[in-house]
């Protein structure tokens, strides 16, 4: 099973700032990942798939990057919709796999 | 807009089998263009894919639960079921039903059910 390790866990940030998420995975996983937005008492909502490729309706302000075990999700400036929990999924071995998530919210 | 919700018990006893249903709107979910997923998150954790059901009726689950877990469809009511047997205290969390792009991505959420394993 491939374990994706997220950091940090938290990021404590003020809106109108850029940031970056990590996604690592224990092996390659190719261009095979998404990340999704949860925020509390809803559903993930899809942000990214297969690495770079923003899912219908997402805001241009999110990107993604990365390929084989390194990969960011960034936000290039924070509105206050965007403080939730972020979470990346692996697609490239079975099971599906999802990371641990990192918290981001508002200092 | 597609939608999803799940519905079922939200109480069920150890050792016993836990039933969901997740009723599908405004898409068919015998199109062949997507998969239909469940997936878990138990309270305070992150996200577990529990399996998927295509519209063959072919499945596939993740093996940690394998042994319990059973997804099967009613095409005609535009339904698809989860059933998990022999539950423990461990099993307790907010299961989400999920459309599933050929991608393996989700991209619709019913809007999860909190499922409690207590005697």
């Amino acid at each position: 099973e491939i374990v994706l390790t997220q950091s940090p866990a938290t990021l404590s940030l003020s809106p109108g700032e850029r940031v970056t998420l990590s996604c690592r995975a224990s092996q390659s996983v190719s261009s095979y990942l998404a990340w999704y937005q949860q925020k509390p008492g809803l559903a993930p909502r899809l942000l990214i798939y297969d690495a770079s490729n923003r899912a219908t309706g997402i805001p241009a302000r999110f990107s993604g990057s990365g390929s084989g075990t390194d990969f960011t999700l960034t936000i290039s400036s924070l509105e206050p919709e965007d403080f939730a929990v972020y979470y990346c999924q692996q697609r490239s071995n079975w099971p599906l796999t999802f990371g641990g998530g990192t918290r981001v919210e508002i200092k | 807009q597609v939608q999803l919700q799940e519905s079922g018990p939200g109480l069920v006893k150890p050792s016993q089998t836990l039933s969901l249903t997740c009723t599908v709107s405004d898409y068919s979910i015998s199109s062949g263009n997507f998969y239909w997923s469940w997936i878990r998150q138990r309270p305070g954790k992150g996200l577990e894919w529990i399996g998927y059901i295509y519209y063959t009726g072919s499945t596939y689950y993740n093996p940690s639960l394998e042994s319990r877990v059973i997804i099967s469809a009613d095409p005609s009511k535009n339904q698809f079921s989860l059933r998990l047997s022999s539950v423990t205290a461990a099993d307790t969390a907010v299961y989400y039903c999920a459309r599933t792009q050929l991608v393996f991505s989700f991209d619709y959420w019913g809007q999860g059910t909190l499922v409690t394993v207590s005697s």
